[in-house]
């Protein structure tokens, strides 16, 4: 049962560059959420997915694209980075809308230069 | 959501009982008390939950107090490997999955 895996765990990527971050879960969780932590802060939403085929958007969900066509994955994709997207990004899921944990990945640790 | 307070630092000798306090006197009936820690640069991990009762499990207990208006987490016999930030989040029931953190409790656990 590896839970919650992200990848890659470090990128660098140049201004105008695009990428995906892959997350992917194996507990057949219904809810997914991604989030960026900057250095000093805590973790803020990006977007989230209540299940395959929906998605919505979390605090700060500007710059940045999900789909969800599995339960399993949901990939965060940056179509043009630029550099106030330097952060740490963390994937979570959780079983469903009630009271239950969440369960977050390792980190992508992603620097726009 | 209602906002939280807590201390920016503690620090904790081990093997003592670590006591994070939490204040959210915003808090509404529906809002349940999740606390989460980061260990380092890892991701988040979940400890523990409660609306009003006070909850214990294998990791940590939480006590609320009875106006709900803050709450402790105590960490009973704190070890090195329990030096963490320690986020303490209040939530409306059902959305678990849409959590907003904000600087948590810096817990430095000393010999």
């Amino acid at each position: 049962n590896a839970g919650v895996t992200q990848t890659p765990k470090f990128q660098v990527l140049k201004t105008g560059q695009s990428m995906t971050l892959q997350c992917a879960q194996d507990m057949n969780h219904e809810y997914m959420s991604w989030y960026r932590q900057d250095p000093g802060m805590g973790l803020r939403l990006i977007h989230y997915s209540v299940g395959a085929g929906i998605t919505d958007q979390g605090e700060v969900p500007n710059g940045y694209n999900v789909s969800r066509s599995t339960t399993e994955d949901f990939p965060l994709r940056l179509l043009s980075a630029a550099p106030s997207q330097t952060s740490v990004y963390f994937c979570a899921s959780s079983m469903d809308r009630g009271n239950t944990e969440a369960f977050f990945g390792q980190g992508t640790r992603l620097t726009v230069v | 959501d209602a906002k939280t307070t807590q201390p920016p630092s503690m620090d904790c000798a081990e093997g003592r009982a670590a006591n994070l306090p939490c204040n959210h006197s915003t808090i509404s009936g529906n809002e349940y008390v999740y606390w989460y820690r980061q260990i380092h640069s890892q991701g988040p991990q979940y400890i523990i939950h409660g609306l009003k009762n006070n909850e214990t499990n294998e990791m940590a207990s939480l006590i609320i107090t009875e106006d709900r208006k803050s709450s402790t987490l105590i960490l009973p016999h704190a070890t090195l490997r329990d030096t963490a930030v320690y986020y303490c989040i209040v939530r409306v029931y059902g959305t678990a999955s849409k959590l907003t953190f904000g600087t948590g409790t810096r817990l430095q656990v000393m010999l």
